[in-house]
Parts: structure tokens; sequence; C-alpha cells
């Protein structure tokens, strides 16, 4: 079945920029996300991709998508310590009628003041 | 705004009790999910519903069983609770093409079980 794989743990200076990585393992991924989930708090949608994009911006918010390397990731630009947070990455497959997504670890990310 | 609902934020058991976990949604979605979340483990599909009374298992299914007698409400029960069991519990709905965005899931605030 499909393998989400990220890193656990990512810090930074708040005015710094975040990248948070994902690598996903089914190639016929239609729709990528990420979500975020805040203390004591269920997850969020952030923001997703479709698998025909390589690029989506959304304010502060930047998602790569590199399909050959089956790579997937978010730049948070201006990183504030509001964006401390657990990111998970997810992704949908439309194989078998499975309407389940498969999620990543989780990053925590933390913004030093 | 979709809102997805459960009914505890934080539930203490014993070992060996039946514990119910209920969610409900506002959005008539058809898919409902169960999730748990432990740390460095991210979310693991427990069961999921695409419809009323019907059911699917998911990647770790054993040790758990499902409800879904109407659309807005899917249960998720322990039989007998174990320590092992104890974890964070999120429940997610959503629905077919109806959005733009996939099959986006909506979740709940999560449930805290603690298996004493």
């Amino acid at each position: 079945g499909e393998d989400v794989e990220q890193s656990l743990f990512l810090s930074v200076r708040e005015g710094d920029s975040s990248v948070i990585n994902c690598t996903y393992t089914d190639s016929s991924s239609t729709y990528l996300y990420w979500y975020k989930q805040e203390p004591g708090a269920g997850l969020q949608l952030l923001t997703y991709i479709f698998s025909n994009m390589d690029m989506k911006q959304d304010q502060r918010l930047t998602v790569l998508l590199n399909k050959k390397d089956k790579h997937l990731s978010l730049r948070i630009a201006d990183t504030q310590t509001g964006d401390s947070a657990i990111y998970f990455c997810a992704s949908q497959t439309r194989g078998a009628g499975r309407r389940a997504l498969t999620f990543g670890s989780g990053t925590r990310l933390q913004v030093q003041p | 705004d979709v809102k997805v609902t459960q009914s505890s934020r934080y539930l203490v058991k014993r070992t060996g009790e039946k514990v119910f976990l209920e969610c409900v949604q506002d959005m008539d979605h058809e898919n409902m999910f169960w999730y748990r979340q432990d740390p460095g483990l991210g979310l693991r599909l427990i069961y999921f519903s695409y419809d009323v009374k019907m059911k699917e298992k998911g990647d770790i299914p054993e040790g758990y069983s499902v409800s879904r007698e109407k659309k807005e409400r899917f249960s998720l029960i322990l039989e007998s609770a174990s320590t092992n069991q104890t974890s964070m519990y999120l429940c997610a709905s959503s629905s077919p093409n109806k959005g733009q965005r996939g099959d986006e899931q909506f979740f709940g605030p999560g449930t805290r079980l603690t298996v004493l």
C-alpha cells in the first residue's frame, strides 16, 4: 500500500522560511494535502495540490510537487510563532475505491522567537 | 462550515471496560473515518464507512468495531479496552466529489483516551 514519510522535527527562528518535506510511494496519488494540527486540536486542512500541478502558492504558503521523485514540500515564508504546530502530509489515491487518506507521521515545527 | 464533533475530549477507562466513542457530522457527508494518532506514527486508519450500515476495515482494525446506524453518526467501540489502546482518537468525514479539493477530510477535535 501507499507509504508517506516525513521528518519528525524542524526548528526555525521567527521570520525565517520553513520547509517541510514529504515523500510518497504511490505514483497514482491524485491529491496531496497538507494538514496542520495545533496543540490539543484536530487537524485542519492547510493547503492541497492536484497531481497535475507542480506548484501552488497561497499567501505565505508554497507547495512544490516533484512527481518524478514523488516528493512534496511545504514552504512557509516569514514563519511566525503561531505557525508552531504539527504538519501532516497526506495522499489520496483512487485505487480500489479507497476513499481514505494515507498520512505521514507528522513534522513538529518549532518556531523560536 | 463543516462541523465534526466528538462526544468527549478526554476519557479515562479501566482495562476490560467497553468503551464507546461517538462522532457526529452536520454536512450530510457519506464517508466517515476513525483514526488513532500516536507520537511518531502519524494517523493510522482504524475503520471507515462510506454509507449507512456499511463499514470497511482500515489498517489497524484489531480490537475495535464500529457502528453506523445513521448517516451523521459513526461510533467506535472498544469491546474490551486494553492499555495499548491508550491514544488520541480522531474522527473525520468527507464527501466524494462535492468540492474541488478531492475527498477533503474534515476532522473533529479528537478524544484522548487513557486506559488504566
